[in-house]
């Protein structure tokens, strides 16, 4: 079956630091992959999305993620953490010739000053 | 443009009430979808239109659970009678064709069944 899995429910980091946020996805097609960041009692923003070619993308607000194929491995990235980085962090996953995303259940993340 | 518009924010009901929700999408986007985020199960996706039309609605709970596109720029969503397991937040969302996994999300509706 489809699914994308997020392994990390929570993370902490100090503001500043590195961050990577972990995202598989299951089934043997390549499929389009999608970072959604959410804030408290907001709705989802796109940060970035992959459909093909160089397989690091860059986002917005400074992150970006690199496709591994061999991994089946879609990671966020952002070499230093903001304060208002602070919020929970979706991959989402679609697959060709399908209209709908699936989403993973998130990482909250948590920044300290 | 407003973005995708939800109403209400908040609703609070009673147990065995019909609940309505609403969703307005941006002018011009072809597809709506409803996903629904609880705690428990993430965020699940219960139905999505395009053009109007049904077309997956394999997510929707069951039958107290339906969901009404009359025209591209409204949709509703209703749950009769609710339950308190119906607690969660809604969201619609929408995107258009030439880039269709390019979602809008709105804010969301919090619904809590009492």
């Amino acid at each position: 079956a489809q699914s994308v899995t997020q392994p990390d429910i929570h993370i902490t980091v100090s503001e500043g630091a590195s961050l990577e946020l972990r995202c598989n996805y299951s089934y043997g097609a390549t499929p389009y992959l999608f970072w959604y960041v959410q804030s408290p009692g907001q709705g989802l923003q796109l940060l970035l999305k992959y459909f093909s070619g160089d397989t690091l993308v860059q986002g917005i607000k400074g992150f970006e993620a690199e496709f591994k194929r061999s991994q089946s491995s879609f990671n966020l990235r952002k070499p230093s953490v903001h304060w208002s980085d602070a919020a929970e962090y979706f991959c989402a996953v679609a697959w060709y010739n399908t209209d709908k995303l699936i989403f993973g259940t998130g990482t909250r993340l948590q920044v300290f000053p | 443009d407003a973005g995708v518009i939800q109403s209400p924010r908040h609703e609070v009901t009673e147990m065995g009430q019909e609940v309505t929700l609403r969703c307005k999408p941006i002018s011009g986007h072809d597809y709506l979808f409803w996903y629904r985020q609880t705690m428990m199960r993430g965020l699940e996706l219960l139905i999505y239109f395009n053009n109007n039309v049904p077309i997956d609605d394999s997510g929707m709970p069951e039958d107290r659970f339906s969901a009404k596109m009359p025209n591209a720029s409204f949709s509703t969503l209703k749950i009769q009678p609710s339950e308190p397991r119906d607690s969660a937040v809604y969201f619609c969302a929408s995107s258009q064709v030439l880039d269709v996994y390019g979602y809008t999300f709105g804010s969301g509706t919090r619904l809590t069944v009492v």
